[in-house]
């Protein structure tokens, strides 16, 4: 089936240093990716869809600055969460769109901001 | 834009019983309704979808059910076991691409 690969799982930071969380589709090309945060024992939340070859779209409450995301191919997908502060600590996940509406999701990167 | 609720927040059973979990959606233009299973700290596993053109769908132990009229589906879960226990979530969409909103989630947990 089709599998998302998402590095690294666990990154530990400094406050106001930038991390970059890579998002692959392994088998299969993805134009369009999406990108989660998940609070401790809370829903998904969606920050912005990726699309390949523009700019990514970003809900609304999420800084485009803050959290930048590119979509340089078919294959893979960044998010850097630059000048990290401890309230940046989450659960970030990655996910595809494989065939038709069918959602698969990368591991998880949890990240800590200290 | 869609707005997805999920309840319970906490669902326990026994092992052996049945359990339900019901989600609403407020755009009636969404047609693609998938839950998904997450286990502590890792991702999201699709265990069933449905789209609007039918109004039931069963895997095994699985069901999900769906009413367009109201704008609800429900998760049913028969003869549950211990590995049910996860967190459930529900979500929908327009399709074609188009973003899924999820539901907050229901912690499962089956006792045995």
């Amino acid at each position: 089936g089709a599998v998302v690969s998402q590095h690294p799982s666990r990154v530990i930071c400094k406050s106001g240093t930038s991390v970059k969380i890579e998002c692959r589709s392994l088998d299969f090309q993805a134009t369009t990716m999406f990108w989660y945060r998940q609070f401790p024992k809370q829903s998904l939340m969606l920050m912005a869809t990726s699309n390949e070859g523009s700019k990514a779209t970003y809900e609304q409450g999420v800084e485009k600055d803050k959290f930048l995301i590119n979509h340089a191919s078919l294959t893979l997908s960044t998010l850097t969460v630059t000048s990290a502060h401890p309230e940046d600590s989450s659960f970030y996940i990655c996910s595809a769109i494989a065939t038709a509406n069918v959602l698969t999701f990368g591991a998880g990167s949890r990240l800590t901001v200290l | 834009g869609e707005n997805v609720e999920q309840h319970p927040s906490t669902l326990s059973v026994q092992e052996g019983d049945s359990a339900v979990i019901k989600c609403t959606y407020s755009d009636s233009a969404s047609n693609y309704f998938p839950w998904y299973k997450q286990e502590l700290g890792k991702r999201p596993q699709l265990i069933i979808d449905i789209r609007s053109n039918v109004g039931e769908k069963k895997d095994q132990r699985i069901a999900v059910t769906l009413n367009k009229t109201a704008k609800h589906f429900s998760l049913h879960i028969t003869e549950t076991q211990p590995e049910d226990s996860a967190v459930y979530f529900c979500a929908a969409s327009k399709g074609d691409g188009n973003k899924l909103v999820f539901g907050a989630g229901t912690i499962l947990r089956v006792k045995s």
